[in-house]
């Protein structure tokens, strides 16, 4: 079955405490991506990753680390979690479009985290 | 400005009605617009997706773009209770990065 994998799907942790959210497809997708979702604000992207070892800034990559040394997996750290962190998380990934379009993005099951 | 504001709801229908769901947006570069469903604790999926201006009919499910207002719209008809969700409108100027809405809640009361 094609699908994104997340892990853990709950986190309570403390702040400081360093920490890895990781995530995997199967799909051999090159793009991935992580998102945060908070009410009001909706989805908004952290960072995300175009192939392996190819990784990009996304609209609030403050205080997240990511890598891609595989194309499959694409784990998101955060060193130090702070309280506005607390969040419900997802990594996403896709296909890339070789006309330049934006090929549908399949969603992991979401990882919710609260940093106390 | 947010590039892309959404009504966030909550939207509670009777079985049986249609459904108008809304976004607007800034950036004239989006050519690519998407409605994805997320049922509760779950990823997003995705419902409809168009390019450019005009209409897009799927089953119960109609997306319209309309680029020169900016305005892209989601109609349910016949709603069921499983259409109870929320939905989000993102779009993209042709790369991978979406830019989404806020999301709206809907449900449907049988």
């Amino acid at each position: 079955e094609a699908q994104v994998t997340q892990n853990p799907r709950y986190l309570i942790t403390v702040t400081g405490k360093k920490l890895t959210v990781t995530c995997s497809q199967n799909m051999n997708h090159e793009y991935m991506s992580w998102y945060r979702q908070d009410p009001g604000l909706g989805l908004r992207q952290i960072y995300y990753s175009m192939n392996v070892e190819v990784t990009d800034k996304g609209d609030v990559p403050e205080g997240y680390k990511v890598s891609r040394k595989e194309k499959r997996n694409f784990p998101l750290i955060l060193e130090s979690p702070s309280p506005n962190q607390t969040s419900l998380y997802f990594c996403a990934s896709s296909s890339i479009s070789r006309s330049g379009g934006a090929n549908e993005q399949f969603f992991g099951p979401g990882t919710r985290l609260t940093v106390l | 400005q947010k590039e892309v504001e959404q009504d966030p709801g909550p939207l509670s229908v009777p079985e049986g009605a249609i459904v108008s769901l809304n976004c607007t947006y800034s950036n004239s570069a989006f050519q690519y617009f998407m409605w994805y469903r997320q049922y509760s604790r779950k990823g997003p999926e995705l419902l409809m997706y168009t390019y450019s201006s005009g209409n897009k009919e799927d089953g119960r499910f109609t997306a319209q773009v309309d680029k020169s207002s900016k305005y892209i719209s989601l109609f349910i008809r016949d709603s069921q209770p499983s259409d109870s969700a929320t939905y989000l409108c993102a779009m993209s100027a042709g790369a991978n990065n979406l830019f989404f809405g806020t999301g709206t809640r809907l449900t449907v009361i049988p």
